[in-house]
């Protein structure tokens, strides 16, 4: 069992809905991050939170540290926003808290 | 926004080949990594360093070595590619940014498929 795990997979949303993207841990964790990968590779980091709530556009990152979870929640979702979804946990403290464990990802298609 | 660059994007090249991934960046972060993603699959770290002149493996055992000689400067170079290092490799580069860990910024990634 991976120590990042993610729900759903596959996401088939029609534009304007709103989305949520699951993300459970089993670890202890610094921060846990939500990030970005589109066609092609390139991945942008979205948010990086170690509680509560963050809010960037229509998106928003919540985490729940004593029940190990996180969801991202897409608003208004729109075409632009079909990408692969990837949350990583930043493990340890003081000098080795950079090191990343990534979940699978979650593939998210938006149709018009 | 990040600077972060790699090349080329692209590689097939056959079996035996000694090849060399470059990566750049020009935000003067001390902290660099390669990763290994394969289709569908999670990410990988293989290779990190600390600094110029530090580097170390990562959770993933690879064949592949790296160095890191000036701050934006981090190849990596497989010395005799097989098939089962096809695969995307991923550069990325961090600095801390408070709340608990590192922002990391990823370069656009390499796909190397070896015949």
């Amino acid at each position: 069992k991976n120590e990042v795990e993610q729900s759903p997979q596959n996401l088939t949303a029609q534009e304007g809905e709103f989305i949520t993207i699951n993300c459970s841990y089993s670890v202890g964790i610094s921060a846990l991050h939500w990030l970005q990968q589109h066609p092609g590779g390139g991945i942008v980091s979205l948010f990086m939170l170690s509680s509560g709530k963050k809010k960037h556009g229509r998106l928003i990152a919540t985490i729940n540290i004593q029940e190990k979870h996180s969801s991202l929640h897409i608003t208004a979702s729109h075409p632009r926003d079909s990408a692969v979804y990837i949350c990583a946990v930043s493990r340890g403290s003081g000098g080795s808290n950079y090191k990343l464990t990534f979940g699978k990802g979650t593939l998210l298609t938006v149709n018009p | 926004e990040a600077d972060i660059y790699q090349t080329p994007r692209y590689l097939v090249i056959g079996t035996g080949k000694k090849i060399t991934l470059e990566c750049s960046q020009t935000m003067g972060h001390d902290k660099m990594y390669w990763y290994q993603q394969d289709p569908g699959m999670e990410l990988h770290l293989i290779h990190y360093s600390y600094g110029v002149n530090s580097t170390e493996k990562g959770d993933l055992s690879s064949e592949s070595t790296v160095s890191r000689i000036r701050t934006e400067h981090f190849p990596l170079t497989l010395e005799s590619a097989r098939p089962s290092h096809t695969s995307q490799y991923l550069c990325a580069s961090s600095e801390f940014s408070g709340g608990g860990a590192d922002t990391q910024y990823f370069g656009p990634g390499t796909r190397l498929t070896v015949l």
